[in-house]
């Protein structure tokens, strides 16, 4: 499966833009980027995903690098809400489950 | 429409003891994965199910993790004679297409089961 790399941890104050990066050098032709976030104690949430293009919807934008081997999760203003834990997935389009595989994730610290 | 149901939302086992956990999917949704989530870390896969139909199991850690659904909806996870390392949080996700890289994964609120 294709992995990828993302920062453990990072901050930012409350009503303030937040990037995300997230790198995905071995990514395929077929593979969807996508982000989930788990904020305590929940299972984790859909925020957004793409293929080639740059995504908006009402949570959050995602920027892809033209090569594809990395991406940003944009939140445009930060709330406490937001503090949680984001993990950028690749999912493959073809043959097997469709399964997420997670990694680490960024743990977003969101500061009042 | 109600979300992702999970049962019981807290279990206490006595290490040996078999347990059950329950997943009720979004109705209509054809696509069930199970994951396992020790403190700190990501979820990792556990299985999956396309209908009743158990199409990856590559992650279930030993064989005394097993999985069903047997009608297409509701799928139990059960743990047979259950060790200190099991101790987890289990999650159970559906999402409404087949085998896709696109979709929507909605997840429950996870089964602690704790060990003893």
């Amino acid at each position: 499966d294709a992995k990828t790399t993302q920062p453990n941890s990072m901050e930012s104050n409350e009503e303030e833009p937040v990037h995300l990066p997230c790198n995905h050098s071995t990514i395929s032709g077929t593979d969807y980027i996508h982000w989930y976030r788990q904020l305590p104690s929940q299972g984790p949430e859909y925020v957004i995903h793409g293929l080639t293009s740059n995504v908006n919807n009402r949570m959050a934008s995602l920027a892809i690098a033209e090569d594809r081997k990395s991406s940003t999760l944009i939140l445009h203003r930060a709330t406490l809400r937001d503090a949680a834990v984001y993990y950028c997935i690749l999912r493959e389009d073809s043959g097997n489950t469709g399964k997420l595989i997670f990694g680490q994730g960024t743990t977003l610290q969101v500061k009042p | 429409g109600a979300g992702v149901s999970q049962s019981p939302r807290y279990k206490v086992a006595k290490r040996g003891q078999d347990v059950a956990l329950r997943c009720d999917p979004i109705s209509g949704h054809v696509s069930l994965f199970w994951y396992q989530q020790a403190l700190g870390q990501g979820p990792e896969f556990l299985t999956y199910f396309q209908n009743e139909a158990q199409l990856d199991k590559s992650g279930l850690p030993s064989d005394r993790f097993f999985a069903e659904r047997p009608e297409g909806s509701v799928s139990t996870l059960k743990i047979q004679r259950t060790q200190q390392e099991d101790s987890a949080v289990y999650l159970c996700a559906s999402s409404l297409s087949g085998r896709t890289g696109t979709g929507e994964l909605f997840f429950g609120e996870g089964s602690r089961l704790t060990v003893l």
